[in-house]
């Protein structure tokens, strides 16, 4: 089975740039989620699709973020403008389906790593 | 005060010692209990899952959970240097992960 693919694995932008990320989920998998990393934390959740409708994006930054999973597959998040302090690790995850109890857990990709100067 | 708190380390260990690491939490809706391992530049990976109280066991990892205590942790048996990298914690009550910071652990060989 694989597993879930982003893109890039790497970006260093300036301050006030967009910048774009991309998933794809294990196939299958219902739920996805958006989690920002800062080094030496743990990861914080952004955003999580149900197929192609939000869950939970009580953490996004409407201002400058934005996230969309059009068909219920793939799905991509975007940064604009950036700011500094958004230069984190950017994960993306996969689950069968949300909730509690099995099918319920959470695959991640590798993460996009993003810095912004 | 934080809904999961986990010791940040580091905890270095020689090849061979038993590991211990530890969640706490505060939240008493939580009843699924997870703990990931995360390499230096990689996505977190699964390791346990588990419901409400008690022990788990898989190989060498033992996930143990006392929901009266709000207390979790992850034993480590026969640690190898293989397993140096960031634990971390994660817990869920309805349907939102929320993480630990993770604790860094090197095996020395």
């Amino acid at each position: 089975e694989a597993g879930v693919a982003q893109s890039p694995r790497y970006k260093i932008i300036e301050k006030r740039q967009s910048v774009a990320f991309w998933c794809n989920p294990i196939s299958g998998h219902a739920t996805l989620y958006w989690y920002q990393q800062i080094l030496g934390q743990g990861p914080k959740l952004l955003i999580q699709f149900q197929n192609n409708g939000v869950v939970d994006d009580s953490q996004l930054p409407k201002d400058r973020f934005s996230a969309e999973r059009l068909k219920g597959v793939d799905s991509t998040l975007k940064i604009q403008p950036a700011k500094l302090e958004d230069s984190a690790v950017y994960l993306c995850a996969s689950s069968r389906q949300y909730g509690q109890g099995e099918n319920t857990e959470a695959f991640f990709g590798q993460g996009t790593r993003l810095t912004v100067v | 005060q934080k809904e999961v708190e986990q010791d940040p380390g580091p905890l270095s260990v020689p090849e061979g010692a038993i590991v211990s690491l530890n969640c706490t939490y505060s939240n008493s809706a939580f009843q699924y209990f997870m703990w990931y391992r995360q390499y230096s530049r990689k996505g977190p990976e699964l390791l346990m899952y588990t419901y409400s109280s008690g022990n788990k066991e898989d190989g060498r990892f033992t996930a143990q959970v006392d929901k009266s205590s709000k207390y979790i942790s992850l034993f480590i048996r026969d640690s190898q240097p293989s397993d140096s990298a960031t634990y971390l914690c994660a817990m869920t009550g309805t349907y939102k992960y929320i993480f630990g910071t993770g604790t860094r652990l090197k095996v020395l060989a």
